[in-house]
């Protein structure tokens, strides 16, 4: 049982590149989330999924975009990075209902230069 | 829209002392959750305790206790007994209908 995983756990791009990081659970949670963490920032909500086939936004979706076209899979994709996207982002997943508690994977981090 | 602020951005205790990390939330939704995450340097998020907002009780892990004060809306982290182990950034939370909202974090330090 793995939990929650992460790939790539480091990355780095140059501006405008574009890329994928894969997010899997093998704990048939219904919901999964992507996040961002800032120095002094605390994490920040990118996207979130409810279900299979379904994708929602967060508090700062912009230049990102997310699919869940396997309930065990949560994809982020950046199409032209910035700068601004330098960051560690972190997946999480949990069972059904926002209440619940989330499994946090280990994270990514990414260097945009 | 939920708000989370710990306003103490770092701390630090004496090997097996007490202290109190603070938080005080703002929320509309009358049925909540408040949760405390720690992240060690290790970078990964471990939960270390909830709190469900209708429940008057205050929730225990082993050396861990909240002091709730729905009220107040506060939600402080009392981490008794304390072991070079808990330095690390806390994280409180809050969520309801809405997705978790987490406050900047405060960074623990241990001093043996």
């Amino acid at each position: 049982n793995a939990g929650v995983t992460q790939t790539p756990k480091f990355r780095v791009l140059k501006t405008g590149q574009s890329m994928t990081l894969l997010c899997a659970q093998d704990m048939n949670h219904e919901y999964m989330y992507w996040y961002r963490q800032d120095p002094g920032m605390g994490l920040r909500l990118i996207h979130y999924s409810v279900g299979e086939g379904t994708t929602a936004k967060g508090e700062v979706p912009d230049g990102y975009n997310v699919s869940r076209l396997k309930k065990q899979n949560f994809l982020l994709g950046l199409e032209s990075a910035a700068p601004s996207q330098t960051s560690v982002y972190f997946c999480a997943s949990s069972y059904w209902g926002l209440a619940r508690e989330q499994f946090f994977g280990p994270g990514t981090r990414l260097t945009v230069l | 829209a939920q708000t989370v602020t710990q306003s103490q951005p770092e701390m630090s205790v004496q090997e097996a002392e007490t202290v109190t990390l603070s938080c005080t939330y703002d929320t509309s939704e009358s049925d909540y959750y408040l949760f405390w995450y720690k992240q060690p340097p290790s970078r990964q998020m471990i939960l270390v305790i909830r709190q469900e907002a209708y429940k008057q009780q205050n929730a225990t892990e082993n050396r861990f206790s909240v002091n709730f004060q729905k009220a107040a809306k506060s939600f402080s982290l009392k981490i008794s007994d304390s072991q070079l182990g808990d330095a690390a950034m806390y994280f409180c939370a809050v969520t309801g209908n809405t997705p978790l909202v987490f406050g900047k974090g405060t960074r623990l330090s241990v001093i043996a």
